[in-house]
């Protein structure tokens, strides 16, 4: 059975601070792909990483796929109250997705 | 703008009846589509992966016969919950797999589902 945490649960923090968030996992995942989810709305793709030790920039979100292809990170620089959310990582095999608990961020203005 | 819709996005319902949601594919052909159950401040739980023309794999501890899905066709899947109780009140997602643009296979998720049974 495919362990997977995403770290921390809640994260709060002033508008124009870092943040990073983490997924972990004890399997080798295919593929991982980064979700945001705001309430009562369904998830958005951010990015899918594949290859070990990648990493990818999308503005201000840089996300790192750990050289083993069991951890991911998220890291935002410069948050703003548009970056509040529900981050989930959502490792890929077979095609089907397992979602984290995922973390929750609110950036406060 | 988004790929794949969902109809109701809300639904209110009394304790006996059934209630059909349904998910569109709106400029590709999703050869998977998967439903999801999502409880407040929690994550998103996979409930069942349906291909076009074939009966959907149900994850273990999910009721096919409370909970039927359709695929009838590349851009529709339909969920009906049939004899919905309280218990069934819940966030419903979907989501579709298929190559927009000649791309790679990734799910593209719906809007949701609001399901409330009193």
């Amino acid at each position: 059975t495919q362990l997977l945490e995403q770290s921390p649960q809640f994260l709060s923090i002033q508008e124009g601070e870092n943040l990073t968030v983490y997924c972990n996992s004890s399997s080798v995942f295919s593929s991982l792909q980064w979700y945001r989810q705001e309430p009562g709305e369904g998830p958005v793709l951010l990015v899918t990483v594949v290859t070990g030790g990648e990493v990818k920039k999308l503005k201000r979100l840089t996300f790192q796929f750990g050289d083993a292809r069991k951890d991911s990170s998220l890291h935002i620089t410069a948050a703003q109250p548009g970056d509040t959310g529900l981050y989930l990582c959502a490792p890929s095999n077979d095609y089907k997705l397992s979602f984290g608990a995922g973390t929750t961020v609110t950036v406060r203005a | 703008g988004a790929v794949v819709s969902q109809h109701p996005s809300r639904v209110i319902c009394k304790s006996g009846t059934s209630v059909k949601i349904e998910c569109r594919s709106l400029d590709f052909q999703a050869t998977t589509m998967f439903w999801y159950r999502q409880f407040p401040k929690k994550s998103l739980m996979l409930m069942a992966t349906s291909n076009e023309g074939s009966k959907a794999t149900y994850e273990q501890g999910v009721e096919k016969d409370k909970f039927l899905i359709n695929h009838a066709s590349l851009t529709l899947s339909t969920l009906t919950v049939t004899s919905a109780h309280p218990e069934d009140s819940s966030f419903y997602i979907c989501s579709a797999s298929g190559r927009r643009g000649g791309g790679t296979d990734t799910q593209y998720f719906g809007p949701g589902t609001r399901l409330t049974v009193l």
